[in-house]
């Protein structure tokens, strides 16, 4: 119950489409939903989040899209580049502890 | 800004051995954490830090030890090594008292145990 699950494991996507990125959660409980983006060698990196009460945040060229009945949430990149090339995880809070998801690894290319 | 600085970036060590990796942040945060990041099983939490003086266990600490040495610092120390525990080891840190919100990473320390 306390899984988060990402989907797919890799994307490849040509510039300046979109790549969507899912996670599905079990546990009604968490109350923050976070992305990390991770660039080889590098640590992961806040790139956006939201909170169940609200259905879609964007922010530029990322966006969440949340379905609280459906218990799953997903970022779309809109106009794709090849500097978002990186890895990309989904993670859920609740009080005590952040779980992530496994990661997409997205590759744009031009 | 440095934000969180972790030493070493790399290590070899053979099994048995010990090491206590070392992590620094310079945001007056108040949590750390500690995280292990393998293959295709996403970042697990080993232990974190609400504030200083307090440490709890994450989803994976047998085998681990933390210190949080004062509000900058939270080390992970390895007892004995094993080769499960041959991993990319990360450090975080945030504002609030263990709210587990809006983490900086470090770069990671990549640990090879043989």
């Amino acid at each position: 119950q306390q899984q988060v699950k990402q989907s797919p494991q890799s994307l490849i996507v040509q510039k300046g489409g979109i790549s969507i990125i899912n996670c599905a959660y079990e546990n009604t409980a968490f109350d923050y939903f976070p992305w990390y983006q991770q660039f080889p060698g590098k640590g992961p990196a806040l790139l956006i989040a939201i909170r169940p009460d609200v259905s879609e945040k964007k922010e530029g060229r990322f966006t969440i899209s949340f379905n609280k009945s459906a218990k799953q949430f997903s970022l779309h990149i809109m106009d794709s580049q090849p500097g978002d090339s990186a890895t990309y995880f989904c993670a859920a809070r609740n009080t005590d502890k952040l779980i992530f998801g496994t990661g997409t690894r997205l590759q744009v290319f031009p | 800004n440095a934000g969180v600085t972790q030493t070493p970036k790399f290590q070899v060590l053979k099994t048995g051995q010990s090491m206590t990796l070392q992590c620094a942040q310079d945001m007056n945060h108040n949590s750390m954490y500690w995280y292990r990041q393998d293959p295709g099983m996403g970042l697990r939490l080993i232990y974190y830090s609400a504030s200083e003086g307090t440490t709890d266990k994450g989803e994976v600490p047998n085998g681990y030890n933390v210190s949080r040495l004062n509000k900058r610092e939270f080390s992970l120390r390895l007892e004995s090594a094993a080769p499960s525990q041959t991993s990319v080891y990360f450090c975080a840190s945030s504002v609030g008292q263990g709210a587990h919100l809006a983490l900086h990473f470090g770069n990671g320390t990549r640990l090879t145990v043989t």
